[in-house]
């Protein structure tokens, strides 16, 4: 089946620690994009890729990394440097121009232990 | 940038009909966006709009006005499954969210 496939679906991270998070998709999507959600708040941009070899910092992109090696792949590190990542992330991609819709992955749940 | 505002919380009866409203100021336009989500899940697909106008699909539509800077997704004959929030979104070179309408519909 076609779709977006995010992992782990729950991580823990001791502080100090540097973690990636997979984002892969097999859909032919040239853009996409990783999202941070805390409770009971809206979806923040914090990296998108509209094609490959080349990303664009969202609005919160301090302490975090990405690539875009391939176009299927869009990992999402957490450094150290992120003081607060507890929080739920979600990729997404969508076709570039058009009705280009977001489709988003499962999630994944990021807890500092 | 992009400002995007919607009411953070709503409620409404069983079966009956709800407008959740979006206003927005953006640098650049290319298409608005509802999506619904359920506690803990990822968010799925509404509407789209990119001209002025209302869009139905079943039990729920979605209306933009480009000129006012305004959209608002409507809800017939609600379920008790439609408690979710409700994500107002934005497109120009990236997707802007709200911060999402809280539905909760009650018995």
């Amino acid at each position: 089946d076609g779709g977006i496939t995010q992992s782990p679906k729950y991580l823990f991270r001791k502080e100090g620690q540097n973690v990636t998070l997979s984002c892969e998709q097999n859909l032919n999507h040239d853009a996409m994009y990783w999202y941070r959600q805390d409770p009971g708040q809206g979806l923040r941009l914090i990296y998108y890729s509209q094609i490959v070899n080349d990303f664009q910092k969202g609005d919160i992109a301090e302490g975090y990394s990405v690539s875009r090696e391939k176009k299927e792949s869009f990992p999402l590190t957490v450094t150290s440097a992120q003081k607060n990542p507890t929080a739920f992330y979600l990729c997404a991609s969508s076709v570039q121009g058009g009705r280009n819709t977001i489709y988003f992955g499962e999630g994944s749940w990021l807890t500092v232990v | 940038g992009q400002n995007i505002d919607q009411p953070t919380e709503m409620t409404a009866t069983e079966g009956a009909i709800v407008q959740i409203n979006c206003t927005y100021q953006t640098s650049g336009f290319n298409g608005l966006f509802w999506y619904q989500q359920h506690a803990g899940e990822a968010p799925t697909f509404l509407s789209y709009n990119v001209l002025d106008g209302l869009e139905e699909k079943g039990r729920f539509s979605s209306f933009l006005s480009r000129s006012k800077g305004y959209s608002y997704l409507l809800l017939k004959e609600l379920q008790m499954k439609d408690s979710a929030s409700y994500l107002c979104a934005v497109k120009d070179q990236k997707v802007t969210f709200g911060i999402g309408t809280k539905l909760q519909v009650i018995p």
